[in-house]
């Protein structure tokens, strides 16, 4: 498709486990942004990569989350040892390049940890 | 901490009414961006507006970005039950990389 997708877009796992959230961007887009949003409220920033630059980390909440931008398209957000607040929706979105343009966002993942 | 604050933060009108939402900051923006999400979808942008002073008109959508562009509103005319959704600002901060800050979000709901 032409938009952004995201998988899985619902997942359930217990609390401990490691989860794998993926993120496929709009081809040709260089940067590539990571948010939660809680409750349907606000976004919280949690990384971005542009191009081959190094990705600006500061949004991740602990050392428990982690990232990764495999050739400069396809995103892997992984958390460890899940805890119940990690519940949330997880968006992502892609852009041209990272000067103010419009982001495009996937329908997110929405995770639920028991 | 950059915050963007977002008033209100629910409103439920009746179909035909006038509304304006509010996002405010003590920090300045490079730009501002409003963005629309439905249930189940991510957001989707609706204006970007760059200028200190600037006003978008989109349709029955007025965007405002202020003098110190700090803050910005937008104002519906006659909603429509279609306007329903969450609304959300979004500034833009360049400080050696783009960064976008967004705001808490209001949930707008339009009866028919």
């Amino acid at each position: 498709g032409a938009g952004v997708s995201q998988s899985p877009s619902n997942k359930v796992t217990e609390k401990g486990k490691d989860v794998e959230l993926r993120c496929d961007p709009i081809s040709g887009h260089t940067a590539l942004y990571w948010y939660r949003q809680s409750l349907g409220q606000g976004l919280e920033f949690l990384i971005y990569f542009q191009g081959n630059s190094a990705p600006d980390k500061s949004g991740l909440p602990s050392d428990r989350f982690s990232a990764e931008r495999t050739g400069g398209s396809v995103s892997t957000l992984t958390i460890q040892r899940t805890q119940q607040e990690d519940s949330a929706v997880y968006l992502c979105a892609s852009s041209l390049d990272v000067s103010g343009h419009e982001q495009f966002f996937g329908p997110g993942t929405r995770l639920t940890v028991l | 901490t950059q915050l963007l604050e977002q008033s209100p933060q629910f409103l439920s009108i009746q179909e035909g009414e006038n509304l304006t939402v509010y996002c405010n900051s003590s920090s300045v923006f490079s730009s501002l961006q409003w963005y629309r999400q439905e249930p189940g979808e991510g957001p989707v942008l609706l204006v970007t507006v760059v200028t200190g002073g600037e006003v978008k008109k989109l349709k029955r959508l007025t965007f405002q970005f202020g003098d110190a562009r700090k803050d910005s509103s937008l104002h519906i005319t006659a909603a429509q039950p279609g306007d329903t959704g969450l609304y959300l600002c979004a500034g833009i901060v360049t400080s050696g990389t783009y960064k976008y800050i967004f705001g808490t979000g209001t949930r707008l709901k339009v009866l028919a």
